[in-house]
């Protein structure tokens, strides 16, 4: 199945540093990958929609400046949290879909997440 | 835009009982995915239903999408421990939206 390889795992940096974190499709072309946060016992948040070669789509409340996003590739995407702050310590993570599938009960594919800790 | 509601938000059975998770929208859905995600790990797929009324079994898994597809359920019987987790309800159009979650504990 589609596999989606996400790095790192677990990073703590000091404030006001930036993060890049890696989501990669393995075995897959993904043009679309999303970029999800979620904060402990919460639901996951989807922050932005990446899109090869183009501009990512933020939504509603996600400062792009902050989160920047590049997809320059098919089989990557980064998230590079800028200028971290504590309150951006939470779990981030990345999916894709295999649209070469054409199952419709065939979902998307989640990354491993990045807990990411600021200090 | 869409928004999927799922209740409880937290459910403590005991070993053996049975569990169901209830997902609620005020719209018409094309379609409704059910994740389930460990402590400490990320989503993982479990299905997705597409079809007014349609039933699909995994095992003790029991999946029901609403004959008006605005509710779905995830029902699980006999719960053993490895159930323990979070399950969340989704539905995709260009994006995908996820319900808060119901977090299930199991009692040995």
């Amino acid at each position: 199945g589609a596999v989606v390889s996400q790095h790192p795992s677990r990073v703590i940096c000091k404030s006001g540093t930036s993060v890049k974190i890696e989501c990669r499709s393995l075995d897959f072309q993904a043009t679309t990958m999303f970029w999800y946060r979620q904060f402990p016992k919460q639901s996951l948040m989807l922050m932005a929609t990446s899109n090869e070669g183009s501009k990512a789509t933020y939504e509603q409340g996600v400062e792009k400046d902050k989160f920047l996003i590049n997809h320059a590739s098919l089989t990557l995407s980064t998230l590079t949290v800028t200028s971290a702050h504590p309150e951006d310590s939470s779990f981030y993570i990345c999916s894709a879909r295999d649209f070469r599938q054409t199952n419709p009960h065939y979902g998307y594919t989640f990354g491993s997440g990045t807990r990411l800790t600021v200090v | 835009g869409q928004q999927v509601m799922q209740i409880p938000q937290y459910q403590h059975v005991q070993e053996g009982e049975d569990f169901t998770t209830y997902c609620n929208s005020s719209t018409t859905l094309s379609n409704i995915q059910w994740y389930k995600q460990r402590p400490g790990g990320h989503p993982v797929f479990l299905i997705q239903l597409v079809k007014s009324g349609e039933v699909k079994k995994q095992k003790r898994l029991t999946f029901q999408f609403g004959e008006a597809k605005k509710n779905s359920s995830l029902h699980i019987t006999a719960t053993q421990t490895t159930d323990v987790g979070t399950y969340f309800c989704s539905t995709r159009d260009d994006k995908i939206i996820f319900g808060k979650g119901t977090r299930l504990h199991i009692l040995p």
